[in-house]
């Protein structure tokens, strides 16, 4: 079963924030986020393998409530490159049967 | 080092007809994915592997086989195509990081 992902949509001026949210109705052993530009491949971004764990890459962060079954992708000081569509994958074991869902499409302006 | 490598990047198949989507990786990962991806419902799950000889369904497995009769190979098999398996299908690999191929794209006339 997809996890949930909301917004589906946001639309940001550039040095702006968000929040991309991501829930599963099972418990979840790893939460994976990437980014995928039109017409490219996926690429990673980060993996939280722990309930509570935090992890950081440049400005873009995220949590993993392990407990709520849910994770977020916080992108802080929007750049134009962090435009794309953001998925978030969820495992209920270690990388088995990784699910992604339905993907948050981010456009950051000028 | 090539990473994840899909063969082919585009076909054009006539309802009825077969064919093999070849995954390749040489990072010695045990597990191996392949997804399709339609607009507005993001990547699903056919079939994944978690090692040499090993294979599971996804979330969307009929019509599709797979095998992964090597660690570094996966390959994704239409039997009889049909234009509802029209897509972009990715494969992914997995080990401490995860990479995915550049994607094949598939019509299905």
């Amino acid at each position: 079963q997809q996890p949930v992902q909301s917004p589906q949509a946001v639309i940001l001026r550039e040095g702006e924030d968000a929040v991309i949210n991501c829930s599963s109705s099972k418990a979840l052993y790893s939460v994976h986020w990437y980014r995928q530009k039109h017409g490219e491949a996926p690429v990673f971004l980060m993996i939280l393998l722990k309930g509570g764990e935090q992890k950081g890459h440049d400005k873009i962060s995220a949590s993993f409530n392990e407990k709520k079954q849910q994770s977020s992708l916080y992108l802080t000081a929007s750049q134009l490159s962090y435009s794309g569509t953001y998925f978030c994958g969820t495992a209920p074991t270690f990388f088995q049967k990784l699910v992604f869902g339905t993907g948050t499409r981010l456009l950051v302006s000028p | 080092n090539a990473g994840v490598t899909q063969t082919p990047k585009f076909r054009v198949l006539k309802t009825g007809q077969s064919m093999t989507l070849l995954c390749a990786q040489d990072m010695n990962h045990e597990y191996m994915y392949w997804y399709r991806q339609d607009p507005g419902m993001g990547l699903r799950l056919i079939h994944y592997s978690v090692g040499e000889g090993t294979t599971a369904k996804g979330e969307v497995p009929d019509g599709y086989n797979v095998s992964r009769l090597k660690k570094q190979n996966f390959l994704l098999g239409l039997e009889s195509a049909a234009p509802s398996q029209t897509s972009v299908y990715f494969c992914a690999s997995l080990g401490t990081e995860a990479f995915f191929g550049q994607g094949t794209r598939l019509t299905v006339v």
